[in-house]
Formats: C-alpha cells, sequence, structure tokens
C-alpha cells in the first residue's frame, strides 16, 4: 500500500529552529511535496524536492533522501505566524498524466513566545 | 487573476438532501481535484479531472458526482446527504508541468445534520 507518516504535534519557541520529518511508502515515486496550512485556512505550497539534496526558499527547506523513502521540512528563525498545519505529499508512479498527490496527516506546528 | 474559487463557503444540510459544491478556476489548468478534509486529519481525494469530459474516482468517491464540461469548472455533487459527509471540501487545481505544485481554493465548511 502507500503510506506517509508523519508526526501528529510539534512545538518549539519563537526563533528557534524546528524539523518536520515524513516518510514514505509508495509505489513508484516522483517527488515530495510541501504544504502549509494555517487553522481555517487553505492549504498554500510551500515546496518541492524531486532528488536526493536541499531546497532551500528564505527560513523554509526541504530535504530528500530517495534511498531512505524519508524526507524533511526546516523551518529556521521560527515566527508566530509559523504556527499551522504543515503536510507533505507524493507524486507515486501512478501520477504521471493526473498529477495526483498523497497527503499525510498533517504535522501541527505550536510557536511558544 | 482570483485563482481557484469555491462557493458556498459554509452549508448546512438536513440528511437525505442535496447540493452542489461549485469550484472555478481562472488558470488554465488541465487537472483539476476535489478533496475532503476531516478536523485533524490530511485530506482525502474525491474525484479529479484532467481535462474538459474526463473524470475519474479518487480515494473516496462513494456518495458524490463530478461533471467537467469546460476547463474552468468542476462542480461536486452531493446525493442523499449523509452525517458521514460532513468535512471540509477543497477544490484544487495544477498544470500537467508543475503538478507537484496544487492551488487550493478556500474550501466549503458543510455540516449534515
Amino acid at each position: 500500500g502507500q503510506s506517509l507518516e508523519q508526526p501528529s504535534e510539534v512545538t518549539a519557541v519563537e526563533g528557534a529552529i524546528v524539523q518536520i520529518n515524513c516518510t514514505y511508502q509508495t509505489s513508484g515515486f516522483y517527488g515530495l511535496s510541501w504544504y502549509q496550512q494555517h487553522d481555517g485556512g487553505a492549504p498554500t505550497f510551500l515546496s518541492y524536492n524531486a532528488l536526493d539534496g536541499l531546497e532551500e526558499t528564505g527560513r523554509f527547506s526541504s530535504f530528500l533522501s530517495r534511498s531512505d523513502s524519508y524526507g524533511y521540512l526546516l523551518l529556521q528563525e521560527l515566527q508566530m505566524k509559523d504556527s499551522a498545519s504543515y503536510f507533505c505529499a507524493v507524486r507515486d508512479a501512478g501520477s504521471s498524466n493526473t498529477g495526483k498527490l498523497i497527503f499525510g496527516q498533517g504535522t501541527t506546528l505550536q510557536v511558544k513566545p | 487573476n482570483a485563482g481557484v474559487t469555491q462557493t458556498p463557503k459554509f452549508r448546512i444540510l438536513k440528511i437525505g438532501q442535496s447540493m452542489t459544491l461549485q469550484c472555478a478556476q481562472d488558470m488554465n489548468h488541465n487537472y483539476m481535484y476535489w478533496y475532503r478534509q476531516d478536523p485533524g486529519m490530511g485530506l482525502k481525494l474525491i474525484y479529479y479531472s484532467v481535462g474538459a469530459g474526463i473524470t475519474d474516482k479518487g480515494e473516496v468517491p462513494n456518495g458524490y458526482n463530478v461533471s467537467r464540461s469546460t476547463t474552468e469548472d468542476f462542480p461536486l455533487r452531493l446525493e442523499l446527504a449523509a452525517p458521514s459527509q460532513t468535512s471540509v471540501y477543497f477544490c484544487a487545481s495544477t498544470s500537467g508541468r508543475m503538478a507537484y505544485e496544487q492551488y487550493f481554493g478556500p474550501g466549503t465548511r458543510l455540516t449534515v445534520t
């Protein structure tokens, strides 16, 4: 089957660094995406990794290891506005003509003052 | 660009009633999706479409129906509403080339009582 695992909750303080992990098990793999969703809002795209390594976008970075079926989202210099849910999502082998994503259950990040 | 729009924002249905959730996008995206998100959970794919006239079932299609007569519009029909369909419904779209980045509408909060 296909599954993604991520921690349900993470808490950190303002200004700190936090890492949200995601492990996946899929039949084939194209890449790993990350989305942010504030309470009551819609998911918004953060980053995408198709190849091994680190992708950096401002305070956010995302890492992928295809051999380990593992990725993480790194948030630096945490701000209160970063309090949200973060979802990893994979494109599996069946998505080449459909664009379908499989989403994890999400990690709720609480940033404390 | 308005992006992805959804109507209504909120709706309360009685058991057995029917309704249509509207979704439109102005980005000329071929791929469109309907998800449901239950409290504290990830996104589950209901139906998707890869172009006008082409639709297919996702992970949880029972109790729903869709149509795609134009590139812009992708309505979701609920027939004989049940309490299990109480959820937040998100419509999303993407281009084929960047299918890992989906654009989401603001969502429709549906309660069935």
